[in-house]
């Protein structure tokens, strides 16, 4: 089945500095990939879509300038979170689409979460 | 507007006894549903999806959901609850056609009692 790696799965940082999560399709080509944010017993909000050579798309209300997303090759996404502050702090997970389309392939499969805490 | 209404918050059930799991959606288009699972501090699993064709789907861990259109849900069912079974599930909404993201439901928490 299809794999998508996430990490790292929990990243401590002080307020200020910056953070990379990496997202990686791992048995399959993936041309988009999607990076969620969830809050405690909450559901995932859509922060951006990312496809493969171009700019992500960026939901209502998500910063592009604090939430950067690279996806440079068809099997690997990130995200820095730029001068990460302590509203930061959450829970973050990618989903991978898998390249080809059609409804079949029509999936998201997700990685594992990185759980940040700014300090 | 998409949406996807998942009314419980949180359910109870003892091991063995039967499960289900509502949700409802709105949708414009026609939809392609899935049930996700998550267990704490994990990402999301797919259970089932629903495409086209037959409207009652198997899943990977005896689940079942039956999509039916009239009236707008994709219930998640199981017959006989297992203690690992505890989890968060969410529903989902995703189209058919142009854009691919999904849209989630609020999730439900399942608590298994021995």
């Amino acid at each position: 089945g299809a794999v998508v790696s996430q990490h790292p799965s929990r990243v401590i940082c002080k307020s200020g500095t910056s953070v990379k999560i990496e997202c990686r399709s791992l048995d399959f080509q993936a041309t988009t990939m999607f990076w969620y944010r969830q809050f405690p017993k909450k559901s995932l909000m859509l922060m951006a879509t990312s496809n493969e050579g171009s700019k992500a798309t960026y939901e209502q209300g998500v910063e592009k300038d604090k939430f950067l997303i690279n996806h440079a090759s068809l099997t690997l996404s990130t995200l820095t979170v730029t001068s990460a502050h302590p509203e930061d702090s959450s829970f973050y997970i990618c989903s991978a689409r898998e390249f080809g389309g059609g409804a079949a392939k029509n999936i998201q499969y997700f990685g594992a979460g990185t759980r940040l805490s700014v300090l | 507007a998409q949406s996807v209404t998942q009314p419980d918050i949180h359910i109870t059930v003892s091991e063995g006894a039967s499960l289900e799991l509502r949700c409802n959606y709105s949708y414009g288009a026609t939809p392609y549903l899935f049930w996700y699972v998550q267990s704490p501090g994990q990402g999301l699993q797919l259970l089932l999806k629903y495409f086209s064709g037959d409207t009652l789907v198997q899943g990977i861990k005896g689940f079942e959901a039956e999509f039916k259109r009239s009236q707008s849900s994709f219930n998640l069912r199981k017959p006989s609850v297992h203690w690992s079974d505890a989890a968060e599930y969410f529903c989902a909404v995703g189209s058919q056609t142009g854009a691919n993201n999904l849209f989630f439901g609020t999730g439900t928490r399942l608590t298994v009692i021995p």
